[in-house]
């Protein structure tokens, strides 16, 4: 089955680091990319995402490119916040058609940024 | 509704008894999912409903657990005979058509004592 790897936290990093939290994956066909984050105290809310190869997803100063060729969708911003604090979670939804496209998510990275 | 809403959002409940978690999902949406996060842990797959076609339990940890969505909107996740492990967030999602982004609720924090 489908199935997401992301790299285990915590990450802690100083203010303006660059940040990069690795994400690959396993499916059939061509799935949609996602990443989710979950600020401290609140839900769950797409950060980016990419449905296509090649295809590069963007907010917020963070980017990440869909990689077919090595399974990666790696989350990157050039200079975080201390705002940017949370746990970042990869996913996908597969391409098997309906019954087979539920969300798929790696375990979640926790990210700390101190000033 | 303009979200996706869970209720209630905090459960407390004795050791052995019977609790239903609602959620409505955003009008329209023909996928749903439940997931439960443990403490400080990932997000566990429970159950997911597309359209009229037969869910997916593979998620779901033991007998006691059971979903249903009426209708194509409402569902409501049910615990049999809670245990303490059961203690959890559970979370809702729905989403509009295939490999279209998941909206979230806020989750319902379930408490075994």
């Amino acid at each position: 089955g489908d199935s997401v790897t992301q790299m285990e936290g915590p990450v802690t990093l100083s203010e303006e680091a660059f940040l990069t939290i690795n994400c690959t994956y396993t499916a059939t066909g061509y799935p949609s990319l996602f990443w989710y984050v979950q600020y401290p105290g609140e839900g769950l809310q797409l950060l980016l995402k990419a449905t296509k190869a090649d295809d590069k997803g963007s907010n917020k100063g963070f980017e990440a490119t869909y990689r077919k060729e090595t399974t990666s969708f790696h989350l990157e911003k050039g200079s975080v916040q201390v705002s940017d604090s949370a746990v970042y979670f990869c996913a996908l939804t597969g391409a098997r058609g309906a019954a087979g496209n539920k969300l798929t998510f790696g375990g979640g990275t926790r990210v700390l940024v101190k000033p | 509704g303009a979200g996706v809403s869970q209720s209630p959002s905090n459960k407390v409940t004795e050791k052995g008894k019977d609790v239903e978690l609602r959620c409505d999902p955003i009008s329209g949406h023909t996928a749903l999912y439940w997931y439960r996060q443990s403490l400080g842990q990932g997000l566990e797959f429970l159950i997911y409903f597309q359209g009229n076609s037969a869910p997916d339990k593979s998620g779901l940890p033991s007998d006691r657990f059971s979903a249903e969505r009426t209708g194509g909107s409402v569902s409501t996740l049910t615990i049999q005979r809670t245990q303490q492990e059961d203690s959890a967030v559970y979370l809702c999602a729905s989403s509009q058509t295939l490999n279209t982004e998941a909206f979230f609720g806020q989750g319902t924090r379930l408490t075994v004592v």
